[in-house]
This record gives structure tokens, sequence and C-alpha cells, in this order.
């Protein structure tokens, strides 16, 4: 079984505009969440995480949202760009920091048109 | 920072046959895992190791599969008798357990069976 699910196989949003991209989980252990881009031909690049103690995390462009009782993570990405166009993959772990082992979703391309 | 590598790039080999894979990690790393990504789904953990403790299997990973990581540094997975069904995309990533940094991929192993 799915245990963490990104329903949107893909997302197309205009430069400048707000690109968000949801992810949903049904293990209530998993205690820490991450966000990775992945480009062809290259390996998942880290791009944020949050902690399941915090609601909100921000690092420039990029905002995760924690909503524990939906079981509900959301990446925002504002403001986009041509360049965030990638597959974004969920990712969530028992455990803190991102050293055990990831369940990742299937991922959500996004296209930033110019 | 070198990053992780992983060797080959891509790997061709006939159904029957023994293929062997290696990953080389960030250096001070001391956990080191192997993640499998078939098409259209998000990577599927097998094994990790804190330094050279092989500490947790996947039921992914059947008996044809054997990860080793000798001396703490490098680490290998072999994949014995290969089968159609074995063709995907291997990552390795390595990650510091006492930083609480995220893991960080290489760009993986890509193989095909014919």
């Amino acid at each position: 079984d799915q245990q963490v699910k990104q329903n949107s196989p893909s997302l197309s949003v205009q430069e400048g505009r707000i690109s968000i991209l949801n992810c949903d989980y049904t293990n209530s252990m998993f205690d820490y969440f991450l966000w990775y881009k992945k480009y062809p031909a290259e390996g998942p690049t880290f791009l944020i995480s949050i902690s399941s103690i915090k609601d909100k995390n921000e690092d420039g462009r990029f905002t995760v949202f924690l909503n524990k009782s939906a079981k509900h993570l959301s990446l925002h990405i504002v403001p986009s760009q041509p360049g965030d166009s990638a597959v974004y993959f969920c990712a969530a772990s028992v455990g803190q920091g991102g050293s055990e082992k990831l369940v990742f979703g299937k991922g959500t391309k996004l296209t930033v048109n110019p | 920072d070198t990053g992780v590598s992983q060797n080959p790039r891509h790997k061709i080999t006939k159904r029957g046959q023994n293929v062997t894979f290696r990953c080389d990690p960030i250096s001070e790393h001391n956990r080191l895992y192997w993640y499998r990504q078939t098409l259209g789904q998000g990577p599927e953990f097998l094994t990790y190791f804190q330094n050279e403790a092989q500490l947790e299997k996947s039921r992914l990973l059947s008996d044809r599969f054997s990860a080793e990581r000798p001396k703490g540094s490098f680490s290998t997975l072999e994949i014995q008798r290969t089968e159609q069904g074995d063709s995907a995309m291997y990552l390795c990533a390595s990650s510091l357990v006492t930083s609480n940094q995220p893991q960080h991929f290489g760009d993986g192993t890509r193989l095909s069976i014919l």
C-alpha cells in the first residue's frame, strides 16, 4: 500500500505564479517530511524539510506546510520560475533529520511556462 | 564537496547474468542507502548501512541481491541471475547521522535487462 501519495502526476503553471504541490500520507508514525526535486538523468536533490513539531517551514521561494490532523503537506513555490520545471517527490520518515529510511511518493511533474 | 558518485551510470546485460554497482558516498558520511526507482514510481528503499554494518534490508531485497560496505566507505550492490523485473534505476544516497542533514543522492545506475 502506498504510504505517501502524490495524487497529481503533473502540474503546469505560468512563470511568476504560485505552484502548489500536494502530498498525503497514511502512516501516523511519520514525523519528518522532505521534498526532493529531480531533473532528468540526475539524482534527487533535497529541497526543503519539515518536522512534525512544526506546521510551516520556509526557505526563500519555497514553503512547506504540514497539517498533521489531515495527514497532508504541501509545497508552495512563489514565484515559480522556468528552472523549477522538474519532478518533485514528497518523502517521509520515522525519525528526525532525514537520516532514517525514506518513503517516497510517486512524484509530481511541474512545468513552469515562460 | 564531491557529492555521491555511482558507477557505472548505465549497465545493459542479458537476463541471467550477474551485475555489480558501486557507490562512493560523501567522504565524511557514515550512513549509506540504496534505493530502486522504476518508471513512474518514486524511489523505494532497499537497504542501508551505518559505517560497515548493514542495519536494515527491505523485503524488496530478494536473496539474489547482496550489498556490502566492507570498510565503511564505498558500497557495492550485486544482483545475481538478473531478471527482467530488475530493470530500474538504482540510487545511492549518504548522510551524516549526527548532523540532522538530509540524504544526498547520486545520479544513479540505470540497469537494463535484455
